[in-house]
């Protein structure tokens, strides 16, 4: 069982919808959870950081957090062509630094 | 200056070669980072370094070596790679890996690596 894991995509949505992301986890020790967007041919940039349940707003992007259900999300609002890109989850347990990433999903936004 | 740079950017090497990744930042992190990506996977953890010393081998072939000279600076020494070794090599660093905000990894641009 993979202990991060992401929608398979590619996800396509049209310009200016929402573009909504899922990630669920196993691990129930997991505290910080990450998201990152990575281009093709680019290194990964984090754009999003959440810790408690809750949503977690930043311009377009909203980062939801069920520790519950062991589920993380991503909402990207009014999606532009900009955004097309590999969305990274990545989750840890705060002990030595580890990161968990999961598979990633391709996002691909039509104009 | 929020940066990670890493140098060179592309790097072709034969199997018997001897080559050194270098990575750098400024931000005043205490957690340095080597990661490994192939392409279509999500990067793989290979190093960790906390407050200059080695804190997690993810079971790294001896043919990797890693350092860290000062807080500022890692290098990964390459000798004897395999064409399977090719991938890009990224570096991260974060302020330590306490926890919450303190683990935020920022990842430079990595170095795009090819064995022949």
């Amino acid at each position: 069982q993979k202990e991060v894991e992401q929608n398979s995509g590619p996800l396509s949505v049209p310009e200016g919808a929402i573009a909504s992301l899922n990630c669920t986890y196993s691990d129930r020790g997991s505290q910080s959870f990450f998201w990152y967007r990575q281009y093709s041919g680019k290194s990964p940039e984090l754009i999003m950081s959440i810790y408690s349940n809750g949503d977690k707003e930043d311009g377009r992007f909203t980062a939801q957090l069920n520790k519950a259900s062991q589920y993380v999300s991503l909402l990207i609002r009014d999606s532009q062509p900009s955004d097309s890109a590999t969305y990274l989850c990545a989750v840890s347990n705060n002990q030595g630094g580890k990161l968990i990433f999961g598979q990633g999903t391709e996002l691909s936004v039509k104009p | 200056d929020t940066e990670v740079t890493q140098t060179p950017k592309h790097l072709v090497m034969g199997m018997t070669n001897k080559k050194s990744l270098k990575c750098e930042q400024h931000m005043g992190h205490r957690a340095m980072y080597w990661y490994k990506q192939k392409a279509k996977k999500p990067p793989e953890l290979m190093f960790v370094y906390s407050y200059e010393k080695l804190s997690i081998n993810e079971s790294v072939p001896s043919r990797f070596s890693p350092e860290c000279p000062n807080s500022s600076l890692l290098n990964l020494h390459l000798h004897a790679l395999q064409p399977e070794d090719s991938a890009l090599y990224l570096c991260a660093s974060s302020q330590d890996h306490a926890s919450g905000m303190y683990n935020e990894q920022f990842f430079g641009p990595g170095t795009r690596l090819t064995v022949l």
